[in-house]
């Protein structure tokens, strides 16, 4: 079956430090794979896919395919970026257009 | 606002009563998803449809759970005889390519 998988529930950082949220996935096809943000009291929102290659707002995420990793990446971690993370996995053949998610991870940027 | 708009926010029931939330997809957008969160977990598919035909259901959706897209553009959600189980956020979101954009949400409580 496909999973996404969040190991961490909650990270705690403090402000500057380098943050890595981690998300593991198990499907044997070629997946698409994203990461939304939630901000307090906001809807959740796209934040970047592996397909574009680009940083948004300083995070990068790279598709590792040999260890079926999709982690989540800044090295410099900002009070605003505190949020929920959530993972989320989409995938070709009959269910290309369904997303599944991870459980999320809630980062905290300490001041 | 031009994005995924849900009505109502919040919906407070009773046990046993029937419930319907609305969702106005972007308006270009021929995919449209629902998916319901509970708290410390991330969003879990319930349906997705192509323009008005509904493609996919998930076992999760019992068959106290129905969902319409009638003329490809809005669609319905509604649960009959309400349990308790029942709380949670519903999420809508729709799709004209790979990205989904969500919707604020229904909260809903069964009392």
């Amino acid at each position: 079956a496909q999973r996404v998988t969040q190991p961490e529930k909650l990270l705690s950082v403090f402000k500057g430090a380098p943050v890595e949220l981690k998300c593991n996935y198990s499907y044997s096809g070629s997946p698409e794979l994203f990461w939304y943000v939630q901000y307090s009291r906001q809807r959740l929102q796209l934040l970047l896919r592996h397909i574009s290659r680009e940083s948004i707002k300083g995070f990068t995420a790279d598709l590792n395919k040999g260890e079926t990793s999709f982690h989540l990446k800044k090295p410099f971690a900002q009070e605003e970026d505190s949020a929920m993370y959530y993972c989320a996995l989409r995938w070709g053949g009959d269910n290309f257009n369904k997303f599944y998610f991870g459980s999320g991870t809630k980062l905290n940027v300490k001041p | 606002d031009t994005g995924v708009s849900q009505n109502p926010r919040h919906k407070i029931t009773k046990r046993g009563q029937n419930v319907t939330f609305r969702c106005d997809p972007i308006s270009e957008h021929n995919r449209l998803y629902w998916y319901r969160q509970t708290l410390g977990q991330g969003p879990e598919f319930l349906t997705y449809f192509q323009n008005e035909a509904q493609l996919e259901k998930s076992r999760l959706l019992s068959d106290r759970f129905s969902a319409e897209r009638p003329k490809g553009s809005f669609s319905t959600l509604e649960i009959q005889r309400t349990e308790q189980g029942d709380s949670a956020m519903y999420l809508c979101a729709s799709s004209s390519s790979s990205e989904a954009f969500f919707g604020q949400g229904t909260r809903l409580t069964v009392v």
